[in-house]
């Protein structure tokens, strides 16, 4: 089945900072990448998408840039803020999720 | 609409008990997905259905979790016995296409195995 691979694993920034998230996946018929977050106690839910005919998506301080090539896709968030701080999880092909990354945005 | 369904929100049970988790997808979504939440082990996919039919099912654990889909607008998700390992979070889902469209999760059930 499809492996998605995420790093890191947790990641720690000061406000204000940039924190940026990364997966690679071996399965080329992907065409779909979701990053999903899930605060504390509560349900995974989307941010952001991007299909492979695209290669860069923006929404506010939110950004997705895929390389199809390279088979990986990374989720960028400038202007950290503590409401920020969650568990964010990327998906592909057969929507398996990577491992998730626990971000902390310190004040 | 109101999301996904899932029932019971928290469930606590002794080991060896059956267990039955409830889904219900949002009406029109032709996919319904199991996922199973744990720290070690991230949130793993069990199985998952289209059109009421089970697609791949290679991430059940083991034969004592079993999953079935009678009619577009209800699962469950049994485990029978349950174990203390088998604690988690499991959640449902559902969207109108397996790649290529949001998956929207329920609450989740919380499960634990005493």
């Amino acid at each position: 089945g499809e492996n998605v691979e995420q790093h890191p694993s947790t990641l720690s920034v000061q406000e204000g900072d940039s924190a940026v998230i990364k997966c690679t996946y071996s399965d080329s018929a992907s065409n779909y990448f979701p990053w999903y977050k899930q605060e504390l106690g509560k349900r995974p839910q989307l941010i952001i998408d991007i299909r492979s005919n695209v290669g860069e998506k923006k929404d506010q301080r939110i950004a997705v840039t895929l390389n199809k090539t390279a088979k990986h896709f990374s989720l960028h968030i400038t202007e950290t803020q503590p409401e920020d701080s969650a568990v964010y999880f990327c998906a592909a092909y057969d929507m398996r999720f990577g491992a998730g990354t626990r971000l902390t945005v310190k004040p | 609409d109101a999301g996904v369904i899932q029932s019971p929100r928290h469930e606590v049970t002794e080991m060896g008990q059956e267990v039955t988790l409830r889904c219900k997808p949002i009406s029109g979504h032709d996919y319904l997905f199991w996922y199973r939440q744990t720290m070690m082990r991230g949130l793993e996919l069990l199985i998952y259905f289209n059109n009421n039919v089970p697609i791949d099912d290679s991430g059940m654990p083991e034969d004592r979790f079993s999953a079935k889909m009678p009619n577009a607008s209800f699962s469950t998700l049994k485990i029978q016995p349950s174990e203390p390992r088998d604690s988690a979070v499991y959640f449902c889902a559902s969207s109108l296409v397996a790649s290529g469209n949001t998956i929207y999760f329920g609450e989740g059930s919380w499960l634990t195995v005493v």
